[in-house]
């Protein structure tokens, strides 16, 4: 069964904290992004990457950076974790052809105290 | 550019209902569209597709056909149940595979 893992379900860091967020996938897919999803607000935009060493900015990039250097691993950094990054954090992959759905983790529910 | 809008929720069935989720979209070129579902506590997980113009995607009594005429994508299902309780997300892939996402439908069935 294919999967994309997030490496924690719940966390929970102090502000200023830097705090990483990992994602693996076992599909050998090109494409990885990571989401914030808040309520009323749907699912944002963070980073996303379609090579190793590759990452564009999406729609809310401010307070985050990621690394991607291998395929199968796409990591957030929340450089200062503030109070307004408490989210829940959801990462995806996709492989590079057009018209294929995203694979989802199971997400990461992150509380900044 | 792209985007996805779809109705408000939270929306409450009785179970046995129909069920009706609005999706339209505005968007360049010819996409495809997808629908996700997205059950407590748990991550998106793709229920269904269509990738050209008359499309009809179909996954576990789900329905939605891909209107270019009315640039619609609207979830149906004849008989909805508790199970189904989840937030719904309609979705079109543009350029390079990148999604947009809708804001979510939270549906709730009731015994």
């Amino acid at each position: 069964d294919v999967k994309v893992t997030q490496s924690s379900r719940y966390l929970v860091k102090r502000t200023g904290e830097k705090v990483f967020l990992e994602c693996v996938q076992d599909m050998d897919h090109e494409n990885m992004f990571w989401y914030r999803q808040d309520p009323g607000l749907g699912l944002r935009l963070i980073y996303f990457s379609y090579d190793v060493k590759m990452k564009e900015k999406g729609d809310i990039p401010e307070g985050y950076s990621v690394s991607r250097e291998k395929k199968e691993r796409f990591s957030l950094i929340l450089e200062s974790a503030s109070t307004n990054q408490t989210s829940m954090y959801l990462c995806a992959s996709s492989p590079a052809r057009d018209n294929y759905g995203y694979t989802f983790g199971s997400g990461t529910r992150l509380t900044v105290v | 550019g792209n985007s996805v809008t779809q109705m408000e929720g939270p929306v409450t069935l009785s179970e046995e209902a129909f069920l009706t989720i609005n999706c339209t979209y505005t968007a360049t070129g010819y996409p495809s569209l997808f629908w996700y579902v997205q059950y407590p506590g748990e991550g998106l997980q793709l229920l269904l597709k269509a990738t050209k113009a008359d499309d009809k995607g179909s996954n576990k009594g789900f329905e939605a056909t891909y209107r270019k005429e009315t640039t619609s994508f609207h979830l149906e299902k004849g008989s909805v149940q508790v199970s189904d309780s989840a937030v719904y997300f309609c979705a079109l892939s543009g350029s390079f595979n990148q999604f947009y996402f809708g804001t979510g439908t939270s549906l709730t069935v009731i015994p």
